[in-house]
């Protein structure tokens, strides 16, 4: 069975802050899919980025990073100089041998200005 | 070019009645995912279709849901005499690739959000 924990239920930080949501996954295939998506009060999940379980390189896209490591099960999402527009809620997904995404419960952040 | 597209955006049904959920997904996409999202949750997986085919619907809860997708394009969920445990946001996904590719990204459309008094 595959599983995706994101243990913060809640981030509140004041704008201009680096902001860093975690993910831990559970999974017993050996090729796998990471993924983040953002879902903003609009309801309308917007896909961030993915990841395959043999590609441990960090990655950096503007203000977001990401940390893959394998060894830790844990797929980490970093908001750099954060901004009112980055509040959303978070989700953490995996794609391993089922079809569909197995999401974890999600990260609500708040950036105060 | 067009996103995934989900109609009704919001609907009230009372317990017991039927009701039809669209999905136009991105168009070329070859498969199609439906989830379904409670308040605070994150999404949880119902059904796939690749093509016209449904090639897992192991996450339907029960046998009052149904989805269909005929012509390999637009797809419909479908619930039948609707409870209040179905309240809940239903989204669906499309992707390009081929079912059983893990490289595929899903694309998510707004959703429909589906209230049962």
């Amino acid at each position: 069975a595959q599983k995706v924990t994101q243990a913060q239920t809640e981030i509140s930080v004041v704008e201009k802050e680096d902001v860093t949501l975690d993910c831990v996954y559970e999974t017993r295939d050996t090729t796998y899919y990471l993924f983040w998506y953002k879902q903003p009060p609009s309801g309308e999940l917007v896909f961030l980025i993915r990841r395959n379980s043999f590609d441990e390189q960090n990655e950096i896209s503007g203000r977001y990073s990401w940390n893959f490591q394998k060894s830790t099960s844990s797929f980490n999402f970093t908001i750099t100089a954060s901004q009112v527009v980055d509040s959303a809620v978070y989700f953490c997904a995996l794609r391993g041998g089922a079809d569909g995404l197995t999401f974890g419960k999600g990260t609500h952040l708040i950036i105060q200005p | 070019g067009a996103g995934v597209s989900q109609s009704p955006r919001y609907k009230v049904a009372k317990r017991g009645q039927d009701v039809a959920l669209r999905c136009d997904p991105i168009s070329g996409h070859v498969s199609l995912f439906w989830y379904q999202q409670a308040l605070g949750q994150g999404p949880e997986f119902l059904t796939y279709f690749q093509n016209e085919a449904q090639l897992d619907k192991s996450g339907l809860p029960s046998d009052r849901f149904f989805a269909e997708r005929p012509e390999g394009s637009v797809s419909t969920l479908k619930i039948q005499r609707t409870q209040q445990e179905d309240s809940a946001v239903y989204l669906c996904a499309s992707s390009l690739a081929l079912g059983g590719s893990y490289t595929d990204t899903q694309y998510f459309g707004p959703g429909t959000r589906l209230t049962v008094l």
